[in-house]
């Protein structure tokens, strides 16, 4: 069974503090690995795709990585508009593009 | 486009009675998904569709029913409705073309149900 593990739960930074977020995963056989950001009160908004172990994909201030065992979402001078709950998911071979997530890391930026 | 719409956004039930949550998209996407989230869990799957006429079961089918008629249209049902399905549900679609290319999948805003 495919498992998500997301670290820390909540991270307070102050604006332009860099940090990262932490994902780790077991599969059976990776497809691709998802991260979704989440504001409050609507649906998943896709952030990138991972299909294989050292490929990095970048977007504004956010930057994913992915090992065999994780990935990263590393965040470079956040501003308040990056507060939100990141997301990530991870999709098998086997799983007819089923997604497993975790549970999330909830991001505040204080200006 | 509108991408993937769902209706209600809101709802409150009683123990008992029965519902049907919307869920439409306009991208042409083959694949339709609904999944629920709870606090401190991260979103389950429900039940899928890989397209018009088939349907299949996902982690936590019980208690709900899908039909797929139309590209469009997945619309998802309770039938007797229990406080464990409190919870928000989302409805999720993407394509699936060419084979060795994942696409991701867009959701809607999601539909936030309380059983009481």
């Amino acid at each position: 069974e495919d498992q998500v593990t997301q670290s820390p739960e909540a991270l307070r930074l102050q604006e332009g503090e860099s940090s990262s977020l932490n994902c780790s995963y077991t599969v059976s056989g990776l497809r691709g690995l998802f991260w979704y950001r989440q504001d409050p009160g609507k649906g998943p908004e896709f952030l990138f795709t991972l299909y294989s172990a050292g490929e990095e994909k970048e977007k504004e201030r956010l930057k994913a990585t992915l090992t065999k065992k994780e990935s990263f979402l590393h965040i470079t001078a956040p501003k308040p508009e990056d507060s939100a709950t990141y997301l990530c998911a991870v999709q098998d071979y086997f799983g007819n593009e089923k997604l497993t997530f975790g549970t999330g890391t909830r991001l505040t930026i204080i200006p | 486009n509108a991408g993937v719409t769902q209706t209600p956004k809101f709802r409150i039930l009683k123990i008992g009675q029965s519902m049907t949550l919307q869920c439409t998209q306009d991208m042409n996407h083959n694949y339709m998904y609904w999944y629920r989230q709870d606090p401190g869990m991260g979103l389950k799957l429900i039940y899928y569709s890989v397209g018009a006429g088939i349907t299949d079961k996902g982690e936590v089918p019980n208690g709900y029913n899908v039909s797929r008629s139309t590209t469009e249209d997945f619309p998802l049902r309770l039938e007797l409705a229990a406080p464990s399905q409190t919870s928000v549900y989302f409805c999720a679609s993407s394509y699936s073309g060419v084979a060795g290319v994942y696409n991701e999948q867009f959701f809607g805003p999601g539909t936030r149900l309380t059983v009481l």
